[in-house]
């Protein structure tokens, strides 16, 4: 069985201050993980994704994740935030084993202030 | 570009009725997926199919069917809808998963299509 916890519902960050998304998993076999983002009335773009090589991730738009087997975790992080991140952003694990079932976590809404 | 299209963006529909959601992608994918969002809830898989005429359950597939006659187009019905289905409805689509490793190929989705049943 595979799940994945996205730890708050809605963050929200000044411009120009870091981002700090977070994430933990559970997973039977050895996961893959991703981020997804939506832009409000736009469909699901994929972020970055980790599948075994390297644990530090990059991905689009300045964003970055860590995977952390000891702690589960997948965080989402961004040095600096542009009012152009404001949008919803998904955690999804995908097991091993044939992987067509992609697991999505309940998303997290990041506001970013001026 | 990679394009995945969605019939409608909005539908209204009223109890009982018989829903289509059409579903086309342009990328020659073998595998399709539909999903359903409700806030707080994320996205939950209703069915996908691993190519043409394939079809798999997903974790909420009552109330719902589908069907895949071509390579480029997945339908999603509704026999007779119903309240509870109003929700944001996803398509996606992707290339199939080579081998037994956790390799991944993005699944590409459409912009979705808002369905109220009244």
């Amino acid at each position: 069985a595979q799940s994945v916890t996205q730890l708050d519902s809605h963050v929200s960050v000044s411009e120009g201050t870091p981002v700090l998304l977070r994430c933990n998993y559970s997973s039977s076999y050895s996961p893959s993980l991703f981020w997804y983002v939506q832009h409000p009335n736009k469909g699901l773009q994929l972020l970055l994704k980790y599948t075994s090589a390297a644990t530090l991730v990059k991905g689009i738009n300045g964003f970055e994740a860590e995977f952390k087997k000891s702690e589960t975790s997948f965080h989402l992080t961004k040095p600096s935030a542009h009012m152009s991140d404001a949008a919803e952003y998904f955690c999804v694990v995908i097991a091993g084993g044939g992987g067509n079932k992609l697991t999505f976590g309940t998303g997290t809404q990041l506001k970013v202030e001026l | 570009d990679v394009k995945v299209t969605q019939s409608s963006r909005y539908l209204v529909k009223r109890t009982g009725e018989k829903v289509f959601l059409e579903c086309v992608q342009d990328m020659d994918h073998e595998n399709m997926f539909w999903y359903r969002q409700d806030p707080g809830l994320g996205l939950r898989l209703i069915y996908f199919s691993y190519d043409v005429k394939m079809k798999e359950k997903g974790d909420i597939p009552e109330g719902y069917s589908v069907s895949r006659e071509k390579k480029e187009r997945f339908s999603l019905i509704l026999e007779s809808a119903s309240t509870n289905q109003t929700s944001m409805y996803l398509c996606a689509s992707r290339s199939p998963v080579l081998g037994l490793a956790p390799l991944y190929n993005e699944q590409f989705f459409g912009p979705g299509t808002r369905l109220t049943v009244l």
